[in-house]
């Protein structure tokens, strides 16, 4: 079975600062899909950043970006510029290519503050 | 598009009794995910509908639990003889599932339990 580990359970950034979000995750599959979800304070989660571990280039969304190293099995979170509505949890999710339904195998979280 | 919807948002009931959960989900997507998530952790599987079908179910999901998809549209999860364990967020989720690379998972806003 999969695991996902992140190590880091809160995170302090400064507004406008970077601040980077460590995962790892543990398979024996070869072809994957790896995830950050966004959790805002009594809100629901949303998609930050997909990883497809066929491609090597790592995936990038506007202000957020990820480090993707597959041998070493770490899918690491940088966000730049950071902002007050970045305040979050932050959670790293696998998803297998292989089992039926697409289901997500999530870590416990990063809770990000943002400081002004 | 209203996006996933989940009734209802709290819900608070004595041990014992049987609760159920409502989720709407966007409304071309044929799959929808059941997870739960309590304090501190991430959302864990519960189970997954491909249209009515009911094609996966964690082993998580205790004989008290019961899950319906019947027209593939909205689901219902019945929690029977709540015990104080199944205090969490119940989340829904539902994507458009084509075997592609491109479906996203989009979750709702979740059912906080509170069982006492």
């Amino acid at each position: 079975a999969q695991t996902v580990t992140q190590s880091q359970p809160e995170m302090s950034v400064q507004e406008a600062e970077t601040v980077t979000l460590s995962c790892t995750y543990d398979t024996s599959e070869s072809d994957y899909y790896l995830f950050w979800y966004k959790q805002p304070p009594s809100r629901q989660m949303i998609l930050v950043i997909r990883q497809e571990a066929y491609k090597q280039q790592n995936a990038t969304e506007n202000r957020f970006s990820v480090n993707f190293q597959k041998a070493a099995k770490s899918f690491s979170l940088k966000i730049s510029d950071s902002q007050l509505g970045d305040a979050a949890m932050y959670f790293c999710a696998y998803r297998s290519v292989k089992s039926s339904g697409d289901k997500l195998t999530f870590g416990t979280g990063t809770r990000l503050a943002v400081r002004p | 598009d209203t996006g996933v919807s989940q009734d209802p948002r709290h819900k608070i009931t004595k041990r014992g009794q049987n609760v159920t959960f409502r989720c709407d989900p966007i409304s071309e997507h044929n799959r929808l995910y059941w997870y739960r998530q309590t304090l501190g952790q991430g959302p864990e599987f519960l189970t997954y509908f491909q249209n009515e079908a009911q094609l996966e179910k964690s082993r998580l999901l205790s004989d008290r639990f019961s899950a319906e998809r019947p027209k593939g549209s909205f689901s219902t999860l019945e929690i029977q003889r709540t015990e104080q364990g199944d205090s969490a967020m119940y989340l829904c989720a539902s994507s458009l599932g084509s075997g592609g690379h491109q479906e996203t998972q989009y979750f709702g806003p979740g059912t906080r339990l509170l069982v006492l």
